[in-house]
């Protein structure tokens, strides 16, 4: 079966805009969580939806936000980009919300640059 | 104060060697996920374990939920396990060790 597909794998965008991305989780999955991997921090936890709803949200400013959509893909959107928002965006699905121990999947990511 | 702690950081070997990388946490799990992320960013889910050992080929991860620690043993390491190792304890999210980049070489 299909993995965890997240779009697009790369972009480039300029201070101030915003952008969104996607992830569809695996077929079945109902959560899908966001993550931010920058050199500097490691990975962070963003948010997780779980059957359209957020369950779970990170220490994050309001410029980021996310939602999930009855066929349980995911989109998140920053807005106002500032430079620091330059990095890896990974998500992961699985079949119940962590916690539940159930197995997650990550997506391949998408690269944000900044400029 | 992290909430993970991953031993080491950085780790480089031998063709051949027994790597072990260690994970301490301090938060409440329910279960532990090791991921290993290969340059270019896609992370693969190598074991989810929530009690005792698991082993997957030449990898086994073990925990021990009382003392909150957990290991991933790598045997006959080879140059394609290099990519970075990270623990994650699971509760009602997922909190991220900061990794340990391994560099296996020939």
């Amino acid at each position: 079966k299909a993995g965890v597909t997240q779009t697009p794998r790369y972009l480039i965008k300029t201070r101030g805009q915003q952008v969104t991305l996607s992830c569809s989780p695996i077929s079945g999955h109902r959560s899908v969580s966001w993550y931010q991997q920058t050199p500097g921090q490691g990975l962070q936890f963003l948010f997780e939806y779980f059957s359209e709803t957020q369950r779970n949200k990170g220490n994050f400013p309001g410029r980021f936000s996310g939602r999930q959509f009855s066929n349980s893909r995911s989109e998140m959107n920053v807005s106002t980009l500032e430079l620091g928002d330059s990095a890896l965006y990974l998500c992961a699905s699985s079949l119940d919300i962590p916690g539940m121990n159930t197995e997650a999947f990550f997506g391949q990511g998408t690269r944000l640059t900044v400029v | 104060k992290n909430e993970v702690e991953q031993s080491p950081q950085n780790l480089t070997a031998q063709e051949g060697e027994f790597i072990t990388i260690n994970c301490s946490y301090s938060v409440g799990i329910s279960a532990l996920h090791w991921l290993q992320q290969h340059p270019g960013g896609g992370i693969v889910s190598l074991f989810m374990l929530s009690s005792g050992k698991k082993k997957h080929g030449r990898l086994i991860a073990t925990i021990n939920i009382q003392e909150k620690h957990s290991s991933l043993h790598i045997t006959a390491s080879h140059p394609r396990d290099s990519a970075v190792y990270i623990c994650v304890p699971t509760g009602n999210q997922f909190y991220f060790g900061t990794g340990t980049s391994l560099t296996v070489i020939p």
